[in-house]
């Protein structure tokens, strides 16, 4: 089992529609997730990061953690075209400089007009 | 948010040479730094992490001897690709961890053609 699963897609959505990505994780004891999005050719940029159960809200942009269920998402309300891009989930075990975080294999999410 | 800036943006390269490519955290002290290496299509793959004033730690694969991580100061660290192959090609990206902020930035990336 790889410890952070993506489904690869691509996910398409109309614009103005929500985008929901899932991510599952395999280490319990992850305390840190984070989402980057990522344009092609382009490195990731950071949107979000989560550490507690529940919701996070950030403009358009939702974070949804449960540790129980070990999956965190991320929905993307009124999507538009230039949100098309791949989405990086990473999680992280802990806060020390020796913890790595550990990036799924991505999303491609595209925004049809 | 932060930034980290990286140098070159785009190298190519003869087979057999070496090349350098820095890593700048700009506006916050980085005491740990990763590089990822990245092909067409693939995710990211953590190459090695670099810890300001000692040793890189590789990933299991990557040959300590062929990228060379320097992590000299709290802002800088550098890769050096020895010996360069066209099987290097590919896109390396430079991550700073803020400690402060718990965040970590990556540069814009430097992407590397070996002929």
């Amino acid at each position: 089992q790889k410890e952070v699963e993506q489904n690869s897609g691509p996910l398409s959505v109309p614009e103005g529609a929500i985008a929901s990505l899932n991510c599952t994780y395999s280490d319990r004891g992850s305390q840190s997730f984070f989402w980057y999005r990522q344009y092609s050719g382009k490195s990731p940029e950071l949107i979000m990061s989560i550490y507690s159960n529940g919701d996070k809200e950030d403009g358009r942009f939702t974070a949804q953690l449960n540790k129980a269920s070990q999956y965190v998402s991320l929905l993307i309300r009124d999507s538009q075209p230039s949100d098309s891009a791949t989405y990086l989930c990473a999680v992280r075990r802990g806060k020390t400089s020796y913890d790595k975080v550990i990036f799924g294999p991505g999303t491609s999410l595209s925004v049809i007009p | 948010g932060a930034v980290v800036s990286q140098h070159p943006s785009r190298v190519i390269c003869k087979s057999g040479t070496s090349v350098k490519i820095e890593c700048r955290s700009l506006d916050f002290q980085a005491t740990t730094m990763f590089w990822y290496r990245q092909f067409p299509k693939q995710s990211l793959m953590l190459m090695a992490t670099s810890n300001e004033g000692s040793k890189a730690t590789y990933e299991q694969g990557v040959e300590k001897d062929k990228f060379l991580i320097n992590h000299a100061s709290l802002t800088l660290s550098t890769l050096t690709v020895t010996s360069a192959h066209p099987e290097d090609s590919s896109f390396y990206i430079c991550s700073a961890r803020d400690f402060l902020t718990d965040t970590q930035y990556f540069g814009p990336g430097t992407r590397l053609t070996v002929l």
